[in-house]
């Protein structure tokens, strides 16, 4: 069974802290990691994405990896804004499909 | 360029009753996938449809059902609806497989 595990499951950090949230995954065949965030009651906002060729990629404050062979995905947010508080979710992908497996998520709070 | 649009946005249905719900994608996207999302099991992918085929179908029982357009709007079915069906449902979208998907701000069905 594919299994997406997301360490912590919630967070609360002050404002300017950087974070480094955790996603490890169980089949190492997966085609690519995204990384989405969710605002109380919203749909998702997809944040990054990297391909299984790919070992990271970075937007503005955020930096993700990607290490398949240990099953692990991290996502770094530098200098952490009360804006950033929401949850943050990581999904693996099928090669050759648009199926995401997601994690539970990690519960952010960033408090002035 | 416009979202992804979903509706409706809310719905409130009775248990046996059934419901549809809709999805337009990004102009140009061809690939709709949808995902049910409860507090209990979280995001779990129930179909993808691509160029009005579909690809691939999650773990739901036959009371779930979808269809893709020509014009590669979506429409997802549920028929005699139960309590566990109270979700908040997402559509996404991308342009081909294995690409960053968009979500739209979902359907939050309550059955009652």
């Amino acid at each position: 069974k594919q299994e997406v595990t997301q360490i912590p499951a919630a967070l609360s950090v002050p404002e300017g802290e950087n974070l480094v949230l955790n996603c490890s995954f169980t089949d190492s065949a997966i085609y690519n990691l995204q990384w989405f965030r969710q605002d109380p009651g919203k749909g998702l906002t997809s944040l990054l994405l990297i391909q299984s060729s790919q070992r990271e990629q970075t937007s503005g404050r955020l930096n993700a990896s990607l290490d398949k062979s240990s099953g692990r995905s991290t996502l770094y947010i530098a200098a952490s804004q009360p804006g950033d508080s929401a949850t943050y979710l990581c999904a693996w992908g099928w090669g050759g499909y648009n199926k995401l497996i997601f994690g539970a998520g990690t519960r952010l709070a960033v408090h002035p | 360029k416009a979202g992804v649009t979903q509706t409706p946005r809310y719905l409130i249905k009775t248990r046996g009753q059934q419901v549809t719900l809709s999805c337009s994608p990004i102009s140009g996207h061809r690939s709709v996938s949808w995902y049910q999302q409860t507090p209990g099991q979280g995001l779990q992918f129930l179909f993808e449809y691509f160029s009005e085929t579909q690809r691939n179908k999650g773990n739901f029982p036959g009371r779930f059902s979808g269809r893709q357009f020509s014009n590669s709007r979506s429409e997802m079915n549920v028929s005699t609806l139960e309590l566990g069906d109270s979700a908040l449902y997402l559509c996404a979208s991308s342009f081909w497989v294995e690409e960053t998907q968009y979500f739209g701000p979902g359907t939050r069905l309550l059955v009652l």
